[in-house]
C-alpha cells in the first residue's frame, strides 16, 4: 500500500463551488504539506503544518484553507473555486532526522475548474 | 529571495548517450538540496539530497554533484526507462519549505 495517499485522484468542479482534497498517510510523520505544479513554474507550496496544532502558509495560500485532523491526515480546501485554481495538487510528509529532512509525495490530484 | 533555475528545460538522448543536466540556485545558507524523479500522472519520487560542497551520491546510472551554485545530474548511458521529468529543489537554513525548479523532461530513445 502507498505511504501517502490523496483522494481524490481527479475531480472537475465549477467556479464558485467549495470542494476538499483530502491526504493520509502511513509513515508516521509529523510534517504534511501541500503543494500545486503548474505547467512550467514547477511545485509551489501552499500550506505546510509541522503537527496537528500547526498550521503555516507557504507561498501560494490565498484562495485556500487547510484543517489537520489527526496526525495523519491534512486536507486542503478551496473555499471557492476559480479557474485558475486548474492544476495538479500534491501532498507531501517529511520527518526531520539530525537535521536532515527529505519530502516524501502522494500521487497526486488532478482539478479541473470550469 | 531563494531561486532554483533548471536547464536545459528538455532534453532528448538516444539510448547509451550519457549528459548532464543543471541546477543552478541562489539561497541564503544552503540547508539541502534534493532531485527527484516525476513521471506523467505520478508524484515525485525521491532520489537524493546533497548537503555540502563536493558532496556527490550515485544511484544505478544517475550521479548527482554540488557546488556551491549549482548541482548536477549526470545520466550515464541511459536506457528507456530514465525518461522523465528530474526536479531540483533546495531548503534554506532556518526555512521550513523547499524552492523548486520547473524541471528538466528527459526522453531517452532507444
Amino acid at each position: 500500500d502507498a505511504d501517502v495517499t490523496q483522494t481524490p485522484r481527479n475531480r472537475i468542479t465549477k467556479t464558485g463551488k467549495r470542494i476538499m482534497l483530502e491526504c493520509s498517510q502511513t509513515k508516521g510523520h509529523d510534517r504534511m504539506y501541500w503543494y500545486r505544479q503548474d505547467p512550467g513554474l514547477g511545485l509551489r507550496l501552499i500550506y505546510y503544518s509541522f503537527d496537528v496544532k500547526d498550521i503555516n502558509k507557504g507561498e501560494i495560500s490565498d484562495g485556500y484553507s487547510v484543517s489537520r485532523q489527526a496526525q495523519a491526515k491534512f486536507s486542503l480546501s478551496l473555499e471557492s473555486a476559480i479557474p485558475n485554481q486548474t492544476a495538479l495538487y500534491f501532498c507531501a510528509t517529511s520527518a526531520p532526522d539530525r537535521g536532515k529532512e527529505t519530502q516524501y509525495f502522494g500521487p497526486g490530484t488532478r482539478l479541473l475548474v470550469l | 529571495e531563494d531561486q532554483v533555475t533548471q536547464s536545459p528545460e528538455a532534453l532528448r538522448l538516444q539510448e547509451g548517450e550519457s549528459s548532464s543536466l543543471n541546477c543552478s540556485y541562489t539561497v541564503s545558507g544552503l540547508r539541502g538540496l534534493f532531485w527527484y524523479r516525476q513521471d506523467p500522472g505520478k508524484g515525485p519520487e525521491f532520489l537524493f539530497t546533497l548537503y555540502s560542497a563536493g558532496e556527490e551520491k550515485e544511484k544505478e546510472r544517475l550521479k548527482a554533484t554540488l557546488t556551491k551554485k549549482e548541482s548536477f545530474l549526470h545520466i550515464t548511458a541511459p536506457k528507456p526507462e530514465d525518461s522523465a521529468t528530474y526536479l531540483c529543489a533546495v531548503q534554506a537554513s532556518g526555512n521550513n519549505d523547499m524552492r523548486f525548479g520547473a524541471g528538466t523532461r528527459l526522453t531517452v530513445k532507444p
